[in-house]
This record gives structure tokens, sequence and C-alpha cells, in this order.
């Protein structure tokens, strides 16, 4: 059973858009909600994260969107640029030991 | 300041074949993940070290999945009898003992059984 479920599969924006990631959970003893950016043939890397006691949390470009009546959540990329094509995974965790990812979006953003 | 290194980079095997990857992690960094990366899905935990202690094995998807880290830093994740479904990215990530939330990973060794 997938723990934490994600979508769209992919995803085409055009330069200048709104790309927008959303995520749900089932566990509530989720407590931390982290985004991972992912570049062909490297490792993921901690984009931006959130606790459940706050319902949005914003850096820069990226802001997540946390709804936790829901169990969801999302990851806004405004004015989405051609660097920022990429896959991304959402993931949970509860005790830091053992984070649980979604399976991924791939983003193209068309100049 | 290097990061977490992983090698080999790729590696084929035969099936049947006994493999090893190693990570080594980020310098002081006391907790070591590895992840299990199918293509076109998300990491998939296979096990977690605090310093030389494996806390939690329970991503491990059989008993020919074997992981250590004798001496808190480097580890290996070894593989016995490989299969073709053990085809994957096998990710590793590490992280300070009191910033377990930020992990840093490697650049994953790509695995492919023949």
């Amino acid at each position: 059973q997938q723990q934490v479920k994600q979508s769209p599969q992919s995803l085409i924006v055009q330069k200048g858009g709104i790309s927008i990631i959303n995520c749900a959970y089932e566990n509530t003893a989720f407590d931390y909600f982290p985004w991972y950016q992912q570049f062909p043939g490297k490792g993921p890397a901690l984009l931006i994260a959130i606790r459940p006691d706050v319902s949005e949390k914003k850096e820069g470009r990226f802001t997540i969107s946390f709804n936790k009546s829901a169990k969801q959540f999302s990851l806004h990329i405004m004015d989405s640029q051609p660097g920022d094509s990429a896959t991304y995974f959402c993931a949970a965790t509860y005790n830091f030991n053992k984070f649980y990812f979604g399976s991924g979006t791939k983003l193209n953003v068309k100049p | 300041g290097a990061g977490v290194s992983q090698s080999p980079r790729y590696k084929v095997a035969k099936r049947g074949q006994d493999v090893a990857l190693r990570c080594d992690p980020i310098s002081g960094h006391v907790s070591l993940f590895w992840y299990q990366q199918a293509l076109g899905q998300g990491p998939e935990f296979l096990t977690y070290f605090q310093n030389e202690a494996q806390l939690d094995k329970s991503g491990l998807p059989s008993d020919r999945f074997f992981a250590e880290r004798p001496e808190g830093s480097v580890s290996t994740l070894k593989i016995q009898r490989t299969q073709q479904e053990d085809s994957a990215v096998y990710l590793c990530a590490s992280s300070l003992r009191d910033r377990k939330n930020i992990q840093y990973f490697g650049a994953g060794t790509r695995l492919s059984v023949l």
C-alpha cells in the first residue's frame, strides 16, 4: 500500500507559469512533509518542507500548501523556469528514521 | 566539503551474482539511509543506521539483501544471488543527528541484472 500518493505523473508548463503538484497521505501520524527535486543522474535534493501545524510555507518561488483535514499537500512553483525542469517527489515521515516517497512528477517547463 | 559518495556508479551483474554497493556519507553524519529507486518511481526505504547500529531494516525486500556500517562511517549494501527484479538505482543518504530532517543524497548506483 502506497503511503503517499502523488499526481500528476508528468506536467508541462510554459515559462512564467505556475506548476502545481499534489500529494495525499493516509497516516495521520506523519508530521513532516518534505519536497525533493531530482535531476537526471543525480540524487534527490531537499527543496522545501512543512510541518502540519502550518497551512502554508513559502521559500522564494516555491510554496507548500497543507490541508490537514483533507490529508493533502501541494507544491506550487511560481514563475516556472526551464531550469526547474526536473522530477519532483513529495515525502512524509513521523520519526525521521523512515521516509515514504511519492511516485514522482516529471516537470517540463517550455521556454 | 564532499557530499555523499557512492560507488560504483554503474554495476552490471549476471543473475545469481553477488554485488556490493558502497556509500561514503558526509563526514560527521550519524544517520545513514539506503533507498531503492525503480525506473520512473520514487525512492523506497530499505534500511536506516544510526552510527553503526542498524535501527530499521524493515524495507529490505528479502534476506538476499544485507547492509552494514561496522565503524559508523562507510556503509555497504550487499545483494546476494541477484535477480532481474533487483535492477534499480540504489541511493544512499546521510544526515546529522540533530538535523535528521535534512537528508543529503548521493547520486546512486545503477544496478542492472542481466
